[in-house]
């Protein structure tokens, strides 16, 4: 079966660090990749997604690449804010089934 | 405004007392979904439907029951809560169509559960 293995958190870095959440993945066919982030005390919000291999998905200055033959999803942001302190999930699927890993809570301090 | 809504937000309940969560989107999608998410376990997801009628088990559906009599509505139902069911539960909505929701999933606020 499908599953999602991410970096156990949490992850402390300072402001203007650079980050990095690795994501692996193990699937039947080729499914869409997603990284999702819920904030403090909020549901969650798509943050990124690439639907097949070496897209690349992006937004608010972070990125993710579709690795097929590392079958990784690894986030990454040049330079992290205190604002995007929250919990990242990298998740596998589409539109009736996500398979979801168990989530890297990022913490940025000024 | 597009979006997922659930009620309630908070439910605290006992053991054996039905229960119903209520999901609904305005989007016009045909896929909805239930997931829980509990620490240390990420989300998993109970059921989901693929239309008006027709809906089918997830990872973890034991104690859930579901049903979808119109496109909009979704309820996630307990008939007899226990204990661990006390979890943070989100539904999702979808669709197919790329042009709709290009396989992503649009998650609700959440409803958090205890169940004494």
């Amino acid at each position: 079966g499908n599953s999602v293995t991410q970096m156990e958190g949490p992850v402390t870095l300072s402001e203007e660090a650079f980050l990095t959440i690795n994501c692996t993945y193990t699937a039947t066919g080729y499914p869409s990749l997603f990284w999702y982030v819920q904030y403090p005390g909020e549901g969650l919000q798509l943050l990124l997604k690439a639907t097949k291999a070496d897209d690349k998905g992006s937004n608010k200055g972070f990125e993710a690449t579709y690795r097929k033959e590392t079958t990784s999803f690894h986030l990454e942001k040049g330079s992290v804010q205190v604002s995007d302190s929250a919990v990242y999930f990298c998740a596998l699927g589409g539109y009736s089934t996500l398979t979801f890993g168990k989530g890297t809570m990022l913490l940025v301090s000024p | 405004e597009a979006q997922v809504t659930q009620n309630p937000r908070y439910l605290i309940t006992v053991t054996g007392k039905k229960l119903t969560v209520t999901c609904s989107q305005n989007m016009n999608h045909e896929y909805m979904s239930w997931y829980r998410q509990d620490p240390g376990l990420g989300l998993r997801q109970i059921y989901y439907s693929m239309n008006v009628e027709v809906t089918d088990k997830g990872d973890v559906p034991e104690g859930y029951k579901v049903s979808r009599k119109e496109k909009r509505n979704f309820p996630l139902i307990l008939e007899s809560p226990s204990p661990n069911q006390t979890s943070l539960y989100f539904c999702a909505s979808s669709s197919k169509d790329l042009k709709i929701a290009g396989e992503t999933q649009y998650f609700g606020p959440g409803t958090r559960l205890l169940v004494l």
